[in-house]
């Protein structure tokens, strides 16, 4: 099946510090990819939508400015938090649509997850 | 607005059937998903019901009514293994997924 990385796995970070989380789809071109949020014991949150070659779409309440995206290339989405604060802490997950995939039967590939906690 | 209920938390044997249902309300349809998710793990692809009726895979099948807005994950001959949690997901007129709050499956021997 389609790979999805994450990278780092894990980050611990002082407040006030930016930290940057890489995904990318290893065997397959993804021209959409998402980003989730994860709080303990609750479901994913969708932080928005990376579109290769655009501006992202943020879902409602979540900041732009302080959650950076980039999807540079086919392969490759960055998520940077900028500015973290320890309420930043979170389980943050990426998923990659394989755009060859086609129609209704899209399926999302999920990295494995960078668990953030600032200090 | 936009909602996918399932139970937040069930309790199973080890060996038994557990079924897992899930309600949903959406702007326009195109599939309903089901993912596993251990603690600590992302979620991983179990199934995807665009049609009416059951889908067989293994220890797992999954059932759908669109005229009901409902599915179910039926997990056979249960295992310690499969202690996770079950995120029923729908998937929008904008092929985007929405997500229900996921239900944890507690197994016991």
């Amino acid at each position: 099946g389609a790979v999805v990385s994450q990278h780092p796995s894990r980050v611990i970070c002082k407040s006030g510090t930016s930290v940057k989380i890489e995904c990318r789809s290893l065997d397959f071109q993804a021209t959409t990819m998402f980003w989730y949020r994860q709080f303990p014991k609750q479901s994913l949150m969708l932080m928005a939508t990376s579109n290769e070659g655009s501006k992202a779409t943020y879902e409602q309440g979540v900041e732009k400015d302080k959650f950076l995206i980039n999807h540079a290339s086919l392969t490759l989405s960055t998520l940077t938090v900028t500015s973290a604060h320890p309420e930043d802490s979170s389980f943050y997950i990426c998923s990659a649509r394989d755009s060859l995939a086609g129609g209704a039967l899209e399926t999302q590939y999920f990295g494995p997850g960078t668990r953030l906690l600032v200090l | 607005g936009q909602n996918i209920d399932q139970p937040t938390e069930m309790t199973a044997t080890e060996g038994a059937i557990v079924q897992i249902n899930c309600t949903y309300q959406t702007s326009g349809f195109n599939g309903l998903f089901w993912y596993q998710q251990h603690a600590g793990e992302a979620p991983t692809f179990l199934s995807y019901n665009v049609l009416d009726g059951l889908e067989e895979k293994g220890r797992f099948s999954s059932f759908l009514s669109r005229s009901k807005g409902y599915s179910y994950l039926l997990l056979k001959e249960l295992q310690m293994k499969d202690s996770a949690s079950y995120l029923c997901a729908v998937m929008d007129s904008n092929y985007q997924l929405i997500w229900g709050a996921g239900t944890k499956l507690i197994i016991k021997p």
